[in-house]
């Protein structure tokens, strides 16, 4: 059962323009939301967090989007750039857990 | 250098010869986790720990084991290796337990490359 769902595999943007991303959960008791960024032969890297008492988090290009009556989180990207091409994995703990539960990732290339 | 290292970074074995996969931090955390990642599945915890002789299982712990010895060490152990636990794993440490208010995020390694053939 996968709780933390990114439906898109892949998406292409053009530099300059908005990349959004996005994410759906389904359990209710996830109280805090992460985006991690990952690049070829790497680890993944910490980008942006959002509590649920909040439903805008911005840092940057990047803001993350909160909507808790849907259950469902989005990253933008404002320009998006060349650099930012990756696969983007979204994450959510629950309060009272020790364990994050993470999509199955978007790959977001941004060409010239 | 603020770090998570892991060895080795690419393996490739046989079914059945047992492997272990170590993990290293130098950050002083406290909390350690494993993942793997593959394709259409996303990154699955585990097995994770929360302080030294402290660990717990994650969500697709069958077939390893860890241990917990030293706080900077967090090894992952194959005892017996099957195909269906070739992917690529990823150690991860942080300072406590949870993400709170973006100050405790997990660190990640760069991923070590299994086969099992």
């Amino acid at each position: 059962d996968q709780q933390v769902k990114q439906n898109s595999p892949s998406l292409s943007v053009q530099e300059g323009r908005i990349s959004i991303l996005n994410c759906d959960y389904t359990n209710s008791m996830f109280d805090y939301f992460l985006w991690y960024k990952k690049y070829p032969a790497e680890g993944p890297t910490f980008l942006i967090s959002i509590s649920s008492i909040k439903d805008k988090n911005e840092d940057g290009r990047f803001t993350v989007f909160l909507n808790k009556s849907a259950k469902h989180l989005s990253l933008h990207i404002v320009p998006s750039q060349p650099g930012d091409s990756a696969v983007y994995f979204c994450a959510a703990s629950a309060r009272n857990t020790d364990k994050l539960i993470f999509g199955t990732g978007t790959r977001l290339q941004v060409f010239p | 250098e603020a770090q998570v290292t892991q060895n080795p970074r690419y393996l490739i074995t046989v079914t059945g010869k047992k492997l272990t996969v170590t993990c290293s931090q130098n950050m002083n955390h406290e909390y350690m986790s494993w993942y793997r990642q593959d394709p259409g599945l996303g990154l699955r915890q585990i097995y994770y720990s929360m302080n030294v002789e402290v660990t717990d299982k994650g969500d697709v712990p069958e077939g390893y084991k860890v241990s917990r010895k030293e706080k900077r060490n967090f090894p992952l152990i194959l005892e017996s290796p099957s195909p269906n636990q070739t992917s690529l794993y990823f150690c991860a440490s942080s300072l406590r337990g949870r993400a709170e208010l973006g100050t405790d995020t997990q660190y990640f390694g760069p991923g070590t490359r299994l086969t099992v053939l």
